[in-house]
């Protein structure tokens, strides 16, 4: 069954540091987003990405972080200057269609980042 | 603006009992709801959702939920729980021009032998 991989499981990270996670979504989905889920809080939307280019980002979204698709596989979030605050899970997702519609979000593992 | 609502953080129940994990929305759109499940140090699976038509919803797992929009209510139920069920249980919305997904703060299901 296809699914949704990311990459590193546990980053480990000095706060200042650049960051870069990785998520190969599901082959055929056009849709990709990062939500991520700081421990014992709700997991909480940042971006969403179509058509090569951001379609949604909420505000935690800021000028620290940056998405890319450097090829037709991978999926990437960049943090550039980690603070203590960004230490979370991360996931990454991807949907054929709009979640809105009858498309599903299929969700990968997560990466732990800990920013120390 | 929409919100998810989860009542019950912990929620714990003997094997073979019934399972209700409650949601309510707010949304000012007609909403699309989804239940997710997150077993321990893996991503989240979707359980079943509702976009349009039929309110009671059927997913895996033996779980439902009924849309009830008078109730802005989306609850999640399970005849008889079983040891497996055991995981945190999302509750989340979307609609109208947005594809985000709004999560709710999860509900912890413990299954007691």
């Amino acid at each position: 069954e296809p699914e949704v991989t990311q990459t590193p499981s546990h980053q480990v990270t000095q706060m200042g540091q650049e960051v870069i996670l990785r998520c190969v979504p599901i082959s055929n989905h056009l849709y990709f987003y990062w939500y991520r889920q700081i421990l014992g809080q709700k997991v909480e939307f940042l971006v969403s990405f179509y058509n090569n280019e951001i379609s949604e980002k909420s505000e935690i979204f800021d000028d620290q972080f940056s998405v890319e698709r450097p090829d037709g596989s991978n999926f990437t979030l960049k943090i550039r200057s980690t603070k203590l605050e960004d230490s979370a899970m991360y996931f990454c997702a991807s949907s054929e269609t709009l979640a809105g519609g009858p498309g599903e979000q299929f969700f990968g593992p997560g990466t732990r980042l800990t920013v120390l | 603006a929409q919100s998810v609502t989860q009542l019950g953080s912990h929620v714990s129940v003997s094997e073979g009992a019934l399972v209700l994990l409650r949601c309510n929305y707010s949304s000012s759109v007609p909403p699309y709801l989804f239940w997710y499940v997150q077993y321990p140090n893996q991503g989240l699976q979707l359980l079943l959702k509702y976009t349009t038509g039929a309110t009671l919803v059927k997913g895996i797992n033996g779980f439902e939920a009924e849309f009830k929009k008078s109730e802005t209510s989306f609850h999640l139920t399970k005849p008889s729980a079983h040891m497996s069920d055991a995981a945190e249980y999302f509750c989340a919305v979307s609609g109208g021009a947005t594809n985000k997904l709004i999560f709710g703060t999860g509900t912890l299901l413990a299954v007691q032998p």
